[in-house]
């Protein structure tokens, strides 16, 4: 069974940094690409970030280029993604999500098909 | 960047109804659209992908169709279990986008 299990997110004040962590089982972790999507409270999702089977690709939304890396360990079938300037708009559930391509340069075939439960990040002072 | 619309924002329908989604991208996106189901506390589900492949284990109700910049999400005959929020998003071209979401209710 695939499974996702995020973590590390919790209250931090504006300005501060924080890193969250995605470990994966049940899959050939280092055959996938791998995202992060975000959901604000009562918001719709957002793509945060996505990283290639060899972490020889990455793809950033706009609102969190240079705050944010997104990086993979396939020996510790580990994701994660560092987060810095955290500001109160990233506020939200981080979902890890699984990939049905290796790759994530577009244009491609592209489908989440398999979710971490998500953690909270709450930004506030 | 790509921005993704989708209509009806929300529609109320009964079980047995025929229910059409409907989801415009601002350019051309060929057939990179993805569609997703997400119930209230719980993480999105993958449903169709390529605009029109049927994720493995989805019931054959749900249906997507379109190109280019507009496509559907079909559900043939609503089930209770239907009752949900379904998002599209596009893989055409970094940032990847979602859609604002339809609420069927």
């Amino acid at each position: 069974e695939v499974q996702l299990e995020e973590s590390g997110g919790h209250l931090v004040q504006p300005g501060r940094s924080l890193r969250l962590s995605c470990v994966a089982s049940g899959f050939k972790f280092g055959d996938f690409a791998m995202h992060w999507v975000r959901q604000g409270p009562e918001k719709g999702l957002e793509w945060v970030a996505g990283i290639g089977w060899d972490s020889g690709s990455l793809g950033y939304a706009d609102s969190v280029k240079g705050r944010f890396t997104i990086s993979r360990d396939n020996a510790k079938n580990s994701l994660y993604l560092q987060m810095k300037s955290l500001r109160p708009e990233d506020t939200a559930f981080y979902f890890c999500t699984k990939d049905i391509n290796v790759g994530v340069l577009p244009p491609a075939v592209r489908g989440f098909d398999a979710w971490g439960q998500g953690t909270l990040v709450t930004v506030s002072s | 960047d790509i921005q993704m619309t989708q209509s009806p924002s929300s529609v109320s329908a009964s079980v047995g109804d025929r229910v059409t989604i409907t989801c415009r991208a601002s350019q051309d996106i060929s057939s990179w659209l993805t569609w997703y189901q997400q119930k209230p506390g719980k993480a999105p589900k993958l449903l169709i992908y390529a605009a029109s492949a049927l994720q493995g284990g989805v019931p054959s109700r749900f249906s997507g169709s379109g190109s280019g910049t507009e496509f559907t999400l079909t559900i043939s005959s609503l089930q209770p279990e239907d009752f949900a929020t379904y998002y599209c998003h596009q893989g055409n071209s970094f940032p990847f986008t979602f859609g604002p979401g339809t609420k069927v209710d």
